[in-house]
């Protein structure tokens, strides 16, 4: 079946670096647009970044351009966020979403999620 | 603060009707498709309604969406105590070259 699988969360300190992936199956995923969606603990949904299947197009949150970088390897089935001078409001759990098919902007299958935790 | 406005939280009994109500502009909204996210208590969001009204296989007739204008509604037919999750729309601004949610309208069962 249709399955994101998140990876790399974890507890690091202000100034820090993580590296997040997102591991599909089920579909075919070099054909999709990909996207990260965050949601800070005890708070609603916040679009981070999203990776047309070609990488042609990428766009950002403006609170993170500069200091993450969405990338994807359609050989590995595998989407990525690099996320670089973390901050303390850049803790929550991150999902990695599918968008609908032909540039549908919504999101039809999300993972479950992998939590980062920014703090001192 | 977010881009969509969603009232905070409504709330109606079993078996009645409630409409979640999105509120955004002609940057978004207006000249866009809209989604709607239902977040169960402790899961994954998952997709309701997407380009304003149409719904997702498996998702139950009993979810509608519709939008006039810069706004747009959920509507929740007899209503089931697993209803209760927090509800979201999204939908792409071209104005901010971003996807954006409203902050979330927490519906409650009585």
């Amino acid at each position: 079946q249709v399955q994101l699988v998140e990876s790399g969360g974890g507890v690091v300190q202000p100034g820090g670096s993580l590296r997040l992936s997102c591991a599909a199956s089920g579909f075919t995923f070099g054909s999709y647009v990909m996207h990260w969606v965050r949601q800070a603990p005890g708070k609603g949904l916040e679009w981070v970044t999203g990776l047309w299947q070609d990488g042609s197009h990428i766009h950002y949150i403006d609170s993170v351009k500069g200091r993450f970088t969405i990338s994807r390897d359609n050989s590995k089935n595998t989407l990525y966020l690099q996320m670089n001078s973390l901050r303390a409001e850049d803790t929550g759990v991150y999902y990695c979403a599918r968008e609908g098919e032909l540039h549908r902007l919504d999101f039809d299958t999300w993972g479950q999620g992998t939590v980062v935790t920014v703090s001192s | 603060q977010s881009v969509l406005t969603q009232p905070p939280s409504v709330s109606a009994a079993p078996g009645q009707r409630v409409t979640i109500s999105c509120s955004g502009g002609s940057s978004n909204i207006g000249n866009q498709y809209v989604a709607w996210y239902q977040q169960l208590p402790g899961t994954v969001p998952k997709l309701l309604i997407y380009q304003n009204d149409k719904r997702p296989s498996g998702i139950p007739d009993r979810f509608s969406g519709s939008k006039s204008g810069t706004s747009a509604t959920l509507g929740i037919t007899g209503l089931q105590t697993g209803d209760e999750a927090d509800y979201y729309c999204g939908t792409w601004d071209s104005s901010l070259s971003n996807v954006v949610f409203g902050g979330g309208t927490k519906l409650t069962v009585l």
